[in-house]
């Protein structure tokens, strides 16, 4: 049970650069979330997948796309990179049989675009 | 949107109980109080959760005074391995949108 896992742990990008983050979870969640978390601040909601095939907007969602693969798998795709994207990004799950604020997050990649 | 406010950080004793006051002025009749930790490196990790009253896990205990204006987190016996950040969120029971971290409190714990 390996929880919420997330690829890449690293990665740099040139500004204008594309890349998907990959995330999975085993725990056979319905909710999924992307954050980013900027240093020294606290962590701030792109986008969140409530049930598989539904995606909406959190607090910064311009730049980004998601993709709620299936059930376990939920992905955020930077499609031109900026230096403003220059962040550490976590993705998490939950239950909807527990509060949607009882979440459980993956070990978080860190990017680089320059 | 409730809007938290914390203290930005906290030192403290091995040894010693720490408690960590959350302020939340404008919660919600249906909101949530949720608080998680974070060690660096890390993705935070849920601790506690409390609507009102007094909850206890084995890691915490959470107080919540009857107008729900505020939260305390109680942290007994602290270690070293207690050194972290600390985020108070609050929310809505069954939604998952509009979560706010803030900045969280950042706790120092010394031999």
């Amino acid at each position: 049970n390996a929880g919420v896992t997330q690829t890449p742990k690293f990665q740099v990008l040139k500004t204008g650069q594309s890349m998907t983050l990959q995330c999975a979870q085993d725990m056979n969640h319905n909710s999924m979330y992307w954050y980013r978390q900027d240093p020294g601040m606290g962590l701030r909601l792109i986008y969140y997948s409530a049930s598989e095939g539904t995606t909406d907007k959190g607090e910064v969602p311009n730049g980004y796309n998601v993709s709620r693969l299936n059930k376990r798998e939920f992905s955020l795709r930077l499609e031109s990179a900026a230096p403003s994207q220059t962040s550490v990004y976590f993705c998490a799950s939950s239950s909807t049989r527990t509060p949607a604020h009882e979440q459980y997050f993956g070990p978080g990649t860190r990017l680089t675009v320059t | 949107l409730a809007k938290t406010t914390q203290p930005i950080s906290m030192d403290s004793y091995e040894g010693q109980e720490v408690n960590i006051t959350c302020s939340h002025n404008n919660i919600a009749t249906n909101d949530y109080i949720t608080w998680y930790q974070q060690f660096p490196s890390q993705g935070p990790r849920f601790i506690i959760q409390g609507y009102k009253t007094k909850v206890t896990n084995e890691v915490a205990s959470l107080f919540i005074p009857a107008d729900r204006k505020s939260s305390t987190l109680s942290l007994p016996r602290v270690s070293l391995s207690d050194t972290a950040v600390y985020y108070c969120l609050v929310g809505l029971y069954s939604s998952a949108s509009k979560i706010i971290f803030g900045s969280g409190t950042r706790l120092s714990i010394r031999p």
